[in-house]
C-alpha cells in the first residue's frame, strides 16, 4: 500500500511547468531522504533526483526536486514531449522496524 | 547491470524464486532491493537486504511468505516465494542502492529489466 500520496495526473503543453506534490508524514519525508524515480510504460524506473534535491549525472536540470516538512515536490520545467511518463517519490519509512515506501504515482501528460 | 529471471505462471499457494544477476559494480558493496508493479498499479516496495545479507526488511503484504537472500560470491540477489496469492501478481525489480555509504538513504539508481509473476489457476 502507498503511504504517499501524489496527485493521480497531471498536464500541460510544451515549455510549461509542471509540479508533482507527494505528501507523506514525519516517519518517513519528514525524517529521510526523497528520490524521484521517472517511468515509462513497460520499462524500469530511472532515478531523477536523490536526497531531496540532488540529480544524478546524465538528468537534466529541467529536473528539480524540493521538501518542506512531510512533503516534497518534483518541478519540470521547460516541458517536452518526452517527459510523458509515470513519476513516483519513494523514500523509508522510520515507523515500527522500518519499511519502504512509495508514492501513489502520477501520469504527467504533454497537451 | 542487473537481470532477474524465474518469473512465471504459478498457482495460488504455489512457489517461485526469482533471481537478479549483477554486474558492473562490486555487488558485496551495495544494499539490494525487490520492488514490485502489479498491471497498472503503483510501485510497490517488497524487501531489502543488506551488504552482507545479515539483515533484511518486508512489507506486511510478503512478511512470513518471501525470502530475500543474496549470494555475493555469484554476485546474485534472489527473492524466495512461498504460498503465492493472486494479489502477488507483479512485475518484479531487482534494484541497486545508489551509494555504498553506512547509512546511505533508501534510493537506487540501477534498476533491472524486471520479471513477470503470475498468480492464477
Amino acid at each position: 500500500q502507498s503511504v504517499l500520496t501524489q496527485p493521480p495526473s497531471m498536464s500541460a503543453a510544451p515549455g510549461q511547468k509542471v509540479t508533482i506534490s507527494c505528501s507523506g508524514s514525519s516517519s518517513n519525508v519528514g525524517r529521510n531522504d526523497v528520490f524521484w524515480y521517472q517511468q515509462f510504460p513497460g520499462k524500469a524506473p530511472q532515478l531523477l533526483i536523490y536526497d531531496d534535491d540532488k540529480r544524478p549525472s546524465g538528468i537534466a536540470d529541467r529536473f528539480s526536486g524540493s521538501k518542506s516538512g512531510t512533503s516534497a515536490t518534483l518541478a519540470i520545467t521547460g516541458l517536452q514531449t518526452g517527459d510523458e511518463a509515470d513519476y513516483y517519490c519513494g523514500t523509508w519509512d522510520s515507523s515500527l522496524r522500518g519499511w519502504g515506501v512509495f508514492g501513489t504515482g502520477t501520469r504527467v501528460t504533454v497537451l | 547491470h542487473l537481470l532477474e529471471s524465474g518469473g512465471g505462471l504459478v498457482q495460488p499457494g504455489g512457489s517461485l524464486r526469482l533471481s537478479c544477476a549483477a554486474s558492473g559494480f562490486i555487488f558485496s558493496d551495495y544494499v539490494m532491493t525487490w520492488v514490485r508493479q502489479a498491471p497498472g498499479e503503483a510501485l510497490e516496495w517488497v524487501s531489502v537486504i543488506s551488504y552482507t545479507g545479515d539483515s533484511t526488511y518486508y512489507a506486511e503484504s510478503v512478511k512470513g511468505r518471501f525470502t530475500i537472500f543474496r549470494d555475493n560470491s555469484r554476485d546474485t540477489l534472489f527473492l524466495q516465494m512461498y504460498s503465492l496469492r493472486a494479489e502477488d501478481t507483479a512485475t518484479y525489480f531487482c534494484a541497486k542502492k545508489y551509494c555504498s555509504a553506512p547509512g546511505c538513504p533508501f534510493g537506487f539508481d540501477v534498476w533491472g529489466q524486471g520479471t513477470m509473476v503470475t498468480v492464477s489457476s
